[in-house]
């Protein structure tokens, strides 16, 4: 069974600093890792895909993730926090072969002080 | 733009009714994904259809179903509904729902019971 543990359900940045939401998976095998940004009254969004590619994957809005295989990881990150990156993260893992789902995790609020 | 119409945007509706949410997906998407989303439980798979095919079953309660008929869109039935079944559900497509392919939101249905 496949699935993903985002730690900490509220972070709080301040403007300009570094961010980094944290997301790690559990898989069988080799997995496929997403994560998704969802702004409030909206449906959630694609940032970034890791799909066993490069192991440092950039996406949207100046976001990357690094895939580690070692410690199960694909924290996101972004050096420089600005005030529309407030937002919910939602980290997602599926798999190769068959019909099959994406389990997400129960996402990460993200706050931004000016 | 993700290219998933849902609709109603919005329904309120009293306790005991019954109501359908409309799905389509993007334009060649054969796999269709139903979430609800609430304060309490965040995202919730409820199912999956591929190809008019259920593929997958996650916390969908009894008194909900779904289908997906020959033209691809898809519909969620909810009915004998209760105030705790007021949420956002959300309907996502797939690419050719194997995995590796990221799933695409739509803008959600807010489901108010009364």
């Amino acid at each position: 069974a496949q699935s993903v543990t985002q730690l900490g359900s509220h972070v709080s940045v301040s403007e300009g600093a570094l961010v980094l939401l944290r997301c790690n998976y559990s898989s069988s095998v080799p997995p496929y890792l997403f994560w998704y940004v969802q702004y409030p009254n909206q449906g959630l969004q694609l940032l970034l895909k890791y799909t066993s590619a490069a192991t440092l994957v950039k996406g949207i809005n100046g976001f990357e993730a690094e895939f580690k295989k070692s410690e199960t990881s694909f924290h996101l990150t972004k050096p420089s926090a600005h005030m529309s990156d407030a937002a919910e993260y939602f980290c997602a893992v599926t798999y190769s072969g068959g019909y099959q789902k994406v389990t997400f995790g129960t996402g990460t609020k993200l706050q931004v002080i000016p | 733009d993700s290219g998933v119409t849902q609709t109603p945007k919005h329904l309120i509706t009293a306790t005991g009714q019954r109501v359908t949410l409309r799905c389509s997906p993007r334009s060649g998407d054969l796999s269709v994904y139903w979430y609800q989303q609430s304060l309490d439980q965040g995202l919730q798979f409820l199912i999956q259809y591929y190809n008019g095919e259920e593929r997958a079953k996650g916390n969908i309660l009894e008194r909900f179903s779904a289908q997906q008929f020959p033209d691809l869109h898809s519909e969620l039935n909810l009915s004998s509904l209760e105030l705790g079944d007021s949420a956002l559900y959300f309907c996502a497509s797939g690419g050719t729902g194997y995995s590796g392919t990221e799933a695409f939101f739509g803008q959600g249905t807010r489901l108010t019971v009364v």
